[in-house]
């Protein structure tokens, strides 16, 4: 079946460091993939998406690419902040569009330090 | 908006209770989902509605499980009884198609702890 698997965590950096967080999947067709963020104490927020492959998603300095050749959809930010520290969620679509079909990663846990 | 409500916050109950969770949804949102997010297994679709409707209840883990959706504005998730086993944070979360950039909306959650 459909599955995510994302790299463990826990996952410790200093301010302004760079970031990836590895994210790969296994499914039948042609899936849309997702990053969601978690801050503590609080519900999952979309942090950002691709439909298709070679596209890229990005916001707030993050950024992922849906890569078709390699099934991965890595996350990546150039330089952390200590408000960046949240668990990250990669996840694909298991039926076409519906965001709420969701296959979640089990989540890395990313701590900023200052 | 005030966003995806769900109460309480945290719950805790011994084991063979009942424990209701409650959810409202973001007005004029017509998908409703229920996940569950343990340690060991991450985070876990439960069952999803559409229009009140429930379309896909595979995820609910037994017959002690259940959902209702009564109406647009008001969803329950219902473990009758408990168990130890059930102890996790249960999230509802709604979404729309009809608003061009579907996007999911979590609740805050509720902590259960079954005793």
């Amino acid at each position: 079946g459909d599955s995510v698997t994302q790299m463990e965590g826990p996952v410790t950096l200093s301010e302004e460091a760079f970031l990836t967080i590895n994210c790969t999947y296994t499914a039948t067709g042609y899936p849309s993939l997702f990053w969601y963020v978690q801050y503590p104490g609080e519900g999952l927020q979309l942090l950002l998406k691709a439909t298709k492959a070679d596209d890229k998603g990005s916001n707030k300095g993050f950024e992922a690419t849906y890569r078709k050749e390699t099934t991965s959809f890595h996350l990546e930010k150039g330089s952390v902040q200590v408000s960046d520290s949240a668990v990250y969620f990669c996840a694909l679509s298991r039926y076409g569009g519906s965001q709420g079909n969701l296959i979640f990663g089990k989540g890395t846990k990313l701590s900023v330090k200052p | 908006d005030a966003g995806v409500i769900q109460s309480p916050r945290h719950e805790v109950t011994e084991m063979g209770q009942e424990v209701t969770l409650r959810c409202k949804p973001i007005s004029g949102h017509d998908y409703l989902f229920w996940y569950r997010q343990t340690m060991m297994r991450g985070l876990e679709l439960l069952i999803y509605f559409n229009n009140n409707v429930p379309i896909d209840d595979s995820g609910m883990p037994e017959d002690r499980f259940s959902a209702k959706m009564p109406n647009a504005s008001f969803s329950t998730l219902k473990i009758q009884p408990s168990e130890p086993r059930d102890s996790a944070v249960y999230f509802c979360a709604s979404s729309s198609r009809d608003r061009g950039d579907e996007k999911l909306f979590f609740g805050s959650g509720t902590q259960l702890s079954v005793l």
